[in-house]
C-alpha cells in the first residue's frame, strides 16, 4: 500500500532563517506532488504541485520554492522565512495518468516562526 | 479557474440528528468531487467521492449528492456521532485522462456533534 511521509512533524524558525521541509512517498511510481499551506482555522492553500522529476509549478507567488529532486520526493524550501509563514503545511500525492483520483495527505509539518 | 463555495462555515447538531453541508462549483467542466475530513491538528482525510456522471453515491451514513445543472453537490451524515465532529472539505476538480493536477478546496465547515 501506499504512504506518504512529511518531516519534521512541528519547527519553530526565527524570522530571516531559511527552511526545508521533505515529503515522501512510497508504494507508488510517477505520482503527482503537491504542497498545501493552512493558516489557524482556514482552508487549504495550494502552494505547489509537480507532476514529474524537475517539474514544479507554483500557485502562489511567495518566498517559498519546491523541488522535486526525485521522482517520489518533493521538498519545500525558502531563503528566508517571514511571520506569515507560520502555518500548518501539508504534502499530498496523488496517481498519475488515470482520472478522478483523489489526493493523499501526510500528516503536516506545523511551523511557527517567531 | 474554478471556484468553490461552501456551506455553512460552521455546523451544530445533536448527536444523532442529521448533517447537510453544501457546495457549489463554477466551472461546468469539472468532474470529480471528493470531500475530507479533517480533525483537529490531523490531516485531511478522503470520505467519499463522485463522478459527474454519478448522481448520488453512499457509504454507511455518508452520503454525496451531485446536481450538475444547478452545479451543486452536498454532503449528508445521517445519524451523527460525537467523533463526526471535524472539518469537513468539499472539492471540485477537471479530470481529463490524466490531467488530474489541480483540487479547488471549499473554505471548509465546522460540524460540532453535541452528545
Amino acid at each position: 500500500s501506499q504512504t506518504i511521509h512529511q518531516w519534521p512533524a512541528t519547527l519553530v524558525q526565527p524570522v530571516g532563517s531559511p527552511l526545508s521541509l521533505e515529503c515522501t512517498v512510497e508504494g507508488t511510481s510517477n505520482p503527482n506532488l503537491y504542497w498545501y499551506r493552512q493558516a489557524a482555522g482556514r482552508g487549504l492553500q495550494l502552494l505547489f504541485y509537480s507532476v514529474g522529476i524537475g517539474q514544479i509549478s507554483s500557485e502562489v507567488p511567495q518566498n517559498l520554492s519546491a523541488s522535486r529532486p526525485q521522482d517520489r520526493q518533493f521538498i519545500l524550501s525558502s531563503k528566508k522565512l517571514l511571520l506569515s509563514d507560520s502555518g500548518f503545511y501539508l504534502c499530498a500525492w496523488s496517481v498519475r495518468d488515470r482520472g478522478y483520483q483523489p489526493q493523499h495527505f501526510g500528516d503536516g509539518t506545523r511551523l511557527s516562526i517567531l | 479557474g474554478e471556484n468553490v463555495e461552501q456551506h455553512p462555515s460552521t455546523l451544530s447538531v445533536q448527536e444523532g440528528d442529521s448533517a447537510v453541508i453544501k457546495c457549489t462549483y463554477s466551472d461546468s467542466a469539472s468532474n470529480y468531487f471528493p470531500w475530507y475530513k479533517q480533525e483537529l491538528g490531523k490531516r485531511p482525510q478522503l470520505i467519499i467521492d463522485i463522478r459527474s456522471n454519478v448522481g448520488e453515491k453512499k457509504d454507511q451514513r455518508i452520503a454525496v449528492t451531485l446536481n450538475k445543472t444547478a452545479k451543486h453537490f452536498s454532503l449528508h451524515i445521517t445519524e451523527t456521532q460525537p467523533e463526526d465532529s471535524a472539518v469537513y472539505f468539499c472539492a471540485a476538480s477537471l479530470n481529463s485522462g490524466g490531467s488530474n493536477y489541480k483540487l479547488t478546496f471549499g473554505k471548509g465547515t465546522l460540524l460540532t456533534v453535541n452528545p
